[in-house]
């Protein structure tokens, strides 16, 4: 199985902050990988797909980037909603495997 | 709009089997694959597996083959994954998807709870 390594766990940061998540993928996966976001109790929401594509509808401070074997999420300036966990994962081979996630906390 | 709209909480004692459903809505259900994940409590993800869109072929996760069975009934738009042999560490939320670049459509969770 491809081992996605996420990378912090968890941060702080305060609103305005740049906040940049990695993802690192044990073999290549091409731009196979999407980020997703997660706040307590509901289901996730992607917030970007092949590696650096906006989903429609998420705002422009997200962003991705990467390919083969490491990704990054960045958002460029924290809102008080996007305090939430936020997960990669790689549907490039199966078993599609997950990052275990990085909680956004308020500063 | 698509909606995966799962069954409700389930609390099953060791060694019992739970019936989950996903039922879809707002979009062509024989054209996409299903997915099913789960999320232990403060977990990761974890695939389980997949079901076609004429639900005759599965693929599962090895930690799960002879124990998950994912069926599909295109008469009602439903997919159903049964688990057997429930023990403790099955205690998670379990979500379906609807696979396309990973997965934008998601059910809402069923929380199944494994206790004596």
């Amino acid at each position: 199985d491809i081992q996605m390594t996420q990378s912090p766990s968890s941060l702080s940061a305060s609103v305005g902050d740049r906040v940049t998540i990695t993802c690192r993928a044990s073999q290549g996966i091409r731009d196979d990988l999407g980020w997703y976001q997660q706040k307590p109790g509901k289901a996730p929401k992607r917030l970007i797909y092949g590696a650096s594509y906006l989903q429609s509808g998420v705002p422009s401070r997200f962003s991705g980037s990467g390919s083969g074997t490491e990704f990054t999420l960045t958002i460029s300036s924290l809102q008080p909603e996007d305090f939430a966990t936020y997960f990669c994962l790689q549907n490039n081979t199966y078993p599609w495997t997950f990052g275990q996630g990085t909680k956004v906390e308020i500063k | 709009q698509v909606q995966l709209v799962q069954s409700g909480a389930e609390v099953k004692e060791p060694g019992a089997s739970v019936k989950l459903s996903c039922k879809a809505s707002g979009d062509t259900f024989t054209s996409h694959y299903i997915h099913w994940v789960r999320q232990a409590p403060g977990q990761g993800f974890e695939w389980m597996g997949r079901v076609n869109p004429s639900g005759d072929i599965t693929a599962y996760a090895q930690k799960f083959q002879g124990r998950v069975t994912m069926t599909r009934d295109t008469s009602t738009s439903t997919v159903y994954m049964e688990v057997n042999s429930l023990t403790s560490e099955d205690t998670a939320m379990y979500y379906c998807a609807r696979q396309g670049y990973g997965y934008y459509y998601w059910g809402q969770g069923t929380l199944v709870t494994v206790s004596s």
